[in-house]
């Protein structure tokens, strides 16, 4: 069974550049979360996804930040013209409903050069 | 609003010794609290929790007590191994309809040397 997968683990843009991020949930689990870690800091909620569905964006960024979960796919969050505060490692986390415990993928560490 | 402070690492222990990793938390409601465990390069897994005041929870030798008059839920084991050396993160969730995030603390990283 496996777990929570993210693509990339790491990406490289240069300041300007579209980012994007993905990721796959585990398997019968249909509510994703979504988490950022700048360095030497814990992580930060950015947005609690269900499948076609933003149920809460609280901690996205106002501004160049999206993020969606299609009826079929993987979730994606998406960054425009990324800037170099943007470089971080973004995790993604799945759960089967709300309540339940969420499960954390490996992260996708994004540089911004 | 909800937060978690932890205490400050790093943190460097000898074998077999004893471990404290002190949280304490302010929440507006009844939170539900969770030790994370983040090895190097991988993502987070949940190491225990507890839901509700007086619980204990309990994982390969950690525990954790909900206090709820002290608002607080430190971690600690008996007995730490090297490969107990990782980042650890306290964490709080109130669970309502539509709001299912974790409120994370800075993390504690933690080295155990031989």
């Amino acid at each position: 069974n496996a777990g929570v997968m993210q693509n990339p683990r790491h990406l490289v843009r240069r300041r300007g550049q579209e980012a994007r991020l993905r990721c796959s949930p585990m398997k019968g689990h249909s509510h994703v979360y979504w988490y950022r870690q700048l360095p030497e800091e814990g992580l930060k909620f950015m947005v609690y996804l269900q499948k076609e569905n933003i149920i809460d964006e609280s901690g996205m960024p106002k501004e160049r930040f999206s993020a969606e979960f299609p009826k079929e796919g993987p979730s994606i969050l998406r960054i425009q013209q990324v800037v170099r505060g943007d470089s971080a490692a973004y995790f993604c986390a799945s759960s089967p409903a709300g309540y339940y415990e969420q499960y954390f993928g490996p992260g996708t560490r994004l540089t911004v050069t | 609003g909800n937060s978690v402070t932890q205490m400050e690492g790093p943190v460097t222990l000898s074998e077999e010794a004893f471990l404290t990793i002190n949280c304490t938390y302010t929440a507006t409601g009844y939170p539900s609290l969770f030790w994370y465990v983040q090895y190097p390069g991988e993502g987070l897994q949940l190491l225990l929790k507890a839901t509700k005041a007086d619980d204990k929870g309990s994982n390969k030798g950690f525990e954790a007590t909900y206090r709820k008059e002290t608002t607080s839920f430190h971690l600690e084991k008996g007995s730490v191994q090297v490969s107990d050396s990782a980042v650890y993160f306290c964490a709080l969730k109130i669970s309502n309809f539509g709001n299912e995030k974790l409120t994370f603390g800075t993390g504690t990283r933690l080295t155990i040397i031989p």
